[in-house]
């Protein structure tokens, strides 16, 4: 199956400060991209849908301000959590596709704890 | 997209057939049943997807009845390393969002 490269694989970080996580397609071209967040002992909560070369779409009370995405080439989305507080804290997981018909392929998450 | 119902959690014995139960009574003509599986601390890892008919891979096979309310996953010798979360999930495929809502899966734990 494809591979999708996810970067990296656990961050901890001071409170206030942003983190960058970059999800990388490595043998096709990923038209969408969609970053998750988990909880422990949850399911995967899909927090925003990125496509290559425009603005990502959030989901119902994902703030974009403190989420931003950028997905400038087909190749690689980011997520930037910005002035990251303990709540935060979470399992960050992407996912992208080659295309509408295509399966979707996951990262292997990032584990961000925030102190 | 429609919404899923799975076991909360199921035990197989190690060797045996693993078989996961999925209602999805209100999918309609042009969504597909796809399965997931999650193992701790990694990225889903996708298994197999079906429309109508029975699929099978190396992985497992899909049972869908023929109303399309529910699907079963199999995965025909049990082994350790498939205690994971199964997710079921029906989307539309060939939309333009095409993104996948993961409901909170059944935990399939493998005994020796």
């Amino acid at each position: 199956g494809a591979v999708v490269s996810q970067h990296p694989s656990w961050v901890i970080c001071k409170s206030g400060t942003s983190v960058k996580i970059e999800c990388r397609s490595l043998d096709f071209q990923a038209t969408t991209m969609f970053w998750y967040r988990q909880f422990p002992k949850q399911s995967l909560m899909l927090m925003a849908t990125s496509n290559e070369g425009s603005k990502a779409t959030y989901e119902q009370g994902v703030e974009k301000d403190k989420f931003l995405i950028n997905h400038a080439s087909l190749t690689l989305s980011t997520l930037t959590v910005t002035s990251a507080h303990p709540e935060d804290s979470s399992f960050y997981i992407c996912s992208a596709r080659a295309g509408p018909n295509e399966k979707l392929f996951f990262g292997s998450g990032t584990q961000l704890s925030v102190l | 997209d429609a919404k899923t119902t799975q076991p909360t959690s199921m035990d197989c014995a190690e060797g045996r057939a693993a078989n996961l139960p999925c209602n999805h009574s209100t999918i309609s003509g042009n969504e597909y049943v796809y399965w997931y599986r999650q193992i701790h601390s990694q990225g889903p890892q996708y298994i197999i997807h079906g429309l109508k008919n029975n699929e099978t891979n190396e992985m497992a096979s899909l049972i869908i009845t023929e109303d399309r309310k529910s699907s079963t996953l199999i995965l025909p010798h049990a082994t350790l390393r498939d205690t994971a979360v199964y997710y079921c999930i029906v989307r539309v495929a060939g939309s333009n969002t095409g993104k996948l809502i993961f409901g909170q899966g059944t935990t399939l734990q493998v005994k020796p």
